[in-house]
């Protein structure tokens, strides 16, 4: 069954430094989706990206996050100069169709990116 | 504003037992989504049903169950003859016509634990 994955599992950097964390959605899907679950904490949206562009960001993905598709596989995310509050399990989502009416919300969630940041 | 309320924390039952975890929603679009997703111990998030707000009828699917009632803002999940291999978080979530695609609000979810 194809699957969303997530690479690394596990990262622990130090504050202030730059992380990629990297996601292979789906194959035939064109949405994707970054939310982050805070420690013991709801899950939280940061973007969806439609189109090589964000479609909708929420107000903590601020300047220092940053989502690339560079090739035709990966979606990564990038958090430049790290915070201890960064601290997070980021997931990574995909879905086949994302116009509201259709499938949207059928995401299919990778098994997270857990960052740690000292 | 949108939000989805789990008020219950934590819940432990023994194998056997039924059990309702609760969501109640709030929002003013008529038009929406709800859904229930699980988190087991090893963190994924699995996606257990969608439920649009013009379809108030009842779904079953195995031992799982899902109660959507409109008039309280409610869509709660019901899991019968709980098994441990049901332990896990549960989140429901509301995706609305004025958010995005994909943009669902979660709510803090509830942890269920079930002891053999």
């Amino acid at each position: 069954e194809p699957e969303v994955t997530q690479t690394p599992s596990h990262q622990v950097t130090q504050m202030g430094q730059e992380v990629i964390l990297r996601c292979v959605p789906i194959s035939n899907h064109l949405y994707f989706y970054w939310y982050r679950q805070i420690l013991g904490q709801k899950v939280e949206f940061l973007v969806s990206f439609y189109n090589n562009e964000i479609s909708e960001k929420s107000e903590i993905f601020d300047d220092q996050f940053s989502v690339e598709r560079p090739d035709g596989s990966n979606f990564t995310l990038k958090i430049r100069s790290t915070k201890l509050e960064d601290s997070a399990m980021y997931f990574c989502a995909s879905s086949e169709l994302g116009g509201f009416g259709t499938n949207t919300g059928e995401l299919f969630f990778g098994e997270g990116s857990r960052l740690t940041v000292l | 504003a949108q939000k989805v309320t789990q008020a219950q924390t934590e819940i432990s039952v023994v194998e056997k037992e039924d059990v309702t975890l609760d969501c109640v929603y709030e929002t003013r679009d008529t038009t929406y989504y709800l859904f229930w997703y699980k988190q087991p111990p090893s963190g994924e998030l699995v996606f257990l049903i969608r439920r649009n707000s013009f379809d108030e009828q009842n779904e079953i699917s195995g031992r799982y169950s899902w109660n959507f009632q409109k008039s309280t803002s409610s869509f709660n999940f019901t899991i019968t003859a709980s098994q441990v291999v049901d332990s896990a978080v549960y989140f429901c979530a509301l995706n609305t016509y004025g958010g995005s695609q994909g943009n669902l609000i979660f709510g803090k979810g509830t942890k269920l634990s079930v002891k053999p």
